[in-house]
């Protein structure tokens, strides 16, 4: 059974960074094709995709935000990391992890619950 | 980045119709395109991979099509529990994007 959880501060203030922390069961990020992605989503907004991370270490990025991201594993605990710095009040959004699979596409096939973050001073 | 944009952005139906959605992409995807499903309070699910591959578990009332820049999602028979926002995203690059998503809501 593939789950995954995201954990990290509800709120930040303005010019904070975030560090949210994915720990999942039910695979290994050390199995080929095996990545875990990040997603966003404001409030009444669409989704929007930040960072993966693969089993060999490959990291990829949004085009808009790879300046302020940094994502990065520990395969022996299950855990994936997303660092966003300079955070600002229009990054508030629920924040999910994802196992993600590389092979035929990228398909983000089992998603955390997400956890809001609101950025607030 | 690829711009992916659905059509239309809100949807009216009745339990039984037929319904289409589309998605097209700013440039060819091949078929790397997805489809999401989302309700209210929960996480997006997997409903279509590679354009036309049911995810496991999916019921069969859900099909995928197209190739290129143009992809539909069709729901050949709406049930209740098909009411909901719909996603596409595309993997051809490596930077994925999503759609602006179509609200399915009940007339």
């Amino acid at each position: 059974q593939v789950t995954l959880r995201e954990s990290g501060p509800a709120l930040v203030k303005p010019t904070q960074t975030l560090t949210l922390t994915c720990t999942f069961s039910g695979f290994s990020l050390s199995t080929s094709g095996m990545c875990v992605s990040w997603i966003r989503q404001p409030p009444g907004k669409a989704l929007e995709w930040l960072a993966r991370i693969d089993w060999d270490d490959d990291k990829y990025y949004s085009t808009s935000l790879k300046t302020r991201l940094t994502i990065s594993k520990d395969t022996s605990k299950n855990q994936v990391v997303l660092r966003m710095t300079n955070m600002d009040p229009v990054d508030t959004a629920t924040y999910y992890c994802a196992r993600t699979l590389s092979g035929s596409g990228i398909n983000i096939d089992y998603w955390g619950q997400g956890t809001l973050v609101t950025v607030s001073s | 980045d690829i711009q992916m944009t659905q059509s239309p952005s809100s949807l009216s139906a009745s339990v039984g119709d037929r319904v289409t959605i589309t998605c097209r992409a700013s440039q060819s995807i091949s078929n790397y395109l997805n489809w999401y499903q989302q309700k209210p309070g929960k996480a997006p699910k997997l409903l279509i991979y590679t354009a036309s591959s049911l995810q496991s578990g999916v019921p069969s009332r859900f099909s995928g099509s197209g190739s290129g820049t143009d992809f539909t999602l069709t729901i050949s028979s709406l049930q209740s529990e098909d009411f909901a926002t719909y996603y596409c995203q595309q993997s051809y690059s490596t930077s994925l994007t999503f759609g602006q998503g179509t609200r399915l809501e009940i007339k």
